[in-house]
């Protein structure tokens, strides 16, 4: 049960776009079509931002988009804006009804 | 409107135990897994257990495995998570959260702060 490798910081200019990584192994993120991504700002609860892999639940921008690639998934903010300013954390089924967390990401709007 | 309200943290003393409560509310709670996600002060998110709609079936981290008990009542909407044997790297922010979407978590409460400390 080991966390998932996301690089500590991410950041882009309004307008721009930036992409998340997360990386784990076979027996998680490769294994299974179950990742997510969560969005926190300071002081506040995590939100849904994608499922399985690439979806995207009701009320979250097109803007935000998942995808995968053996052990590694990735979150892309296109047309990024201040509001996407936050911490995203991603999260892998991990088998046998367990579930892990990336090491989370701080995305910085310039 | 889903709501989750997390309540019972607070400062315990290491050895200790806390019991937390999920009320739920806006949604048919017994149809639902459930889970509990803890965030350290200032570090990211670990999973720390799951129930399933029935409370047939558990599972948990093995950090916590043997003195974490998730527990649900659906008559009352409620779930719970009783920490016994607490230890100071158990200090944490936890979050209960709805297993709405595959192995997805859709909604989640505003957290409660539990301090492990002397």
């Amino acid at each position: 049960q080991s966390a998932l490798t996301q690089a500590p910081s991410a950041s882009g200019s309004p307008g721009q776009s930036v992409t998340i990584s997360c990386t784990g192994t076979s027996s998680d993120v490769g294994g299974y079509n179950y990742v997510s991504w969560y969005q926190q700002h300071p002081g506040k609860a995590p939100k849904l931002m994608i499922y399985e892999v690439s979806k995207r639940p009701s009320g979250v921008p097109d803007r935000f988009s998942g995808s995968k690639s053996g052990n590694t998934a990735s979150l892309t903010v296109s047309g990024l804006q201040a509001e996407d300013e936050a911490d995203y954390y991603c999260s892998s089924y991990a088998g046998s009804n367990t579930y892990v967390f990336g090491t989370g990401t701080k995305v910085t709007v310039l | 409107e889903v709501q989750l309200v997390e309540s019972g943290g607070g400062l315990v003393q290491p050895g200790g135990s806390l019991r937390l409560s999920c009320a739920a509310s806006g949604f048919t709670f017994s149809s639902y897994n459930m889970h509990w996600v803890r965030q350290a002060p200032g570090k990211g998110l670990v999973w720390v257990s799951r129930i399933n709609s029935d409370e047939s079936d558990t599972t948990y981290a093995d950090s916590v495995k043997g003195r974490f008990t998730i527990s649900r009542d659906n008559a009352k909407n409620t779930l719970y998570l009783q920490m016994n044997s607490l230890r100071a790297e158990d200090t944490a922010v936890y979050y209960c959260a709805r297993h709405g979407v595959p192995a997805g978590f859709d909604y989640w409460g505003q957290g409660t702060l539990v301090t492990v400390s002397s």
